[in-house]
């Protein structure tokens, strides 16, 4: 069983729609990370949360560390934000570079 | 001021050759990682240095998988006698200092490597 788990798994929307990712895990963490996968293969950080709500343009993470959980939300939807979202957070035990992934959530915005 | 690079991008092989995947991690980063994204799957940790020792090898699939690293600059991953289910894309990712926590981790392109 993936200790980190998206929902949903894929996600089709409309240009302008507000989207909303999750990620549930099992395990205490330092600290969360959401990751975007275009679909050349390249892979960017957006997000590194260890409490409350961060804001990036039209991009927000959310995490609520008691429930173990964490919403990406994007605002005004674009097709440029087609790719895969990636949810990550570190192995139990302490080690903070040794990371567990969520199998992602393939987002496509039509126009 | 380049990003990660990798190569080759793309590597076809035959099954039971070895292969060697470089990685190039942005200069002054001291932290270098490997991870493998099989189709479908999510990504998997294999392995990463600080300069050049690598504390943690516990991610490596199996003693067919090595890797080194030549100081804080080019590492090499190495597969020996591959196998159908090492086909894979094989990223890896620099950062400042190791620690997911605190410091941002700059992926590279990844190799698509594919076992026939």
């Amino acid at each position: 069983k993936n200790e980190v788990e998206q929902s949903p798994q894929n996600l089709t929307a409309q240009e302008g729609e507000f989207i909303t990712i999750n990620c549930s895990y099992s395990v205490g963490i330092s600290a969360l990370h959401w990751l975007q996968q275009h679909p050349g293969g390249g892979i960017v950080s957006l997000f590194m949360l260890s409490s409350g709500k961060k804001k990036h343009g039209r991009l927000i993470a959310t995490i609520n560390i008691q429930e173990k959980h964490s919403s990406l939300h994007i605002t005004a939807s674009h097709p440029r934000d087609s790719a895969v979202y990636i949810c990550a957070v570190p192995l139990s035990g302490g080690s903070n570079y040794k990371l567990t992934f969520g199998k992602g959530t393939l987002l496509t915005v039509n126009p | 001021g380049a990003g990660v690079s990798q190569s080759p991008s793309n590597k076809v092989t035959e099954k039971g050759k070895d292969v060697e995947l470089r990685c190039d991690p942005i200069s002054g980063h001291t932290a270098l990682y490997w991870y493998r994204q099989r189709l479908g799957q999510g990504l998997e940790f294999l392995i990463y240095f600080q300069g050049n020792s690598a504390p943690d090898k516990s991610g490596l699939p199996s003693d067919r998988f090595s890797a080194e690293r030549t100081g804080e600059s080019v590492s090499t991953l190495t597969i020996q006698r591959t196998q159908q289910e090492d086909s894979a894309v094989y990223l890896c990712a620099s950062s400042l200092l190791a620690g997911w926590g605190v410091y941002e981790q700059y992926f590279g392109p990844g190799t698509r490597l594919t076992v026939t």
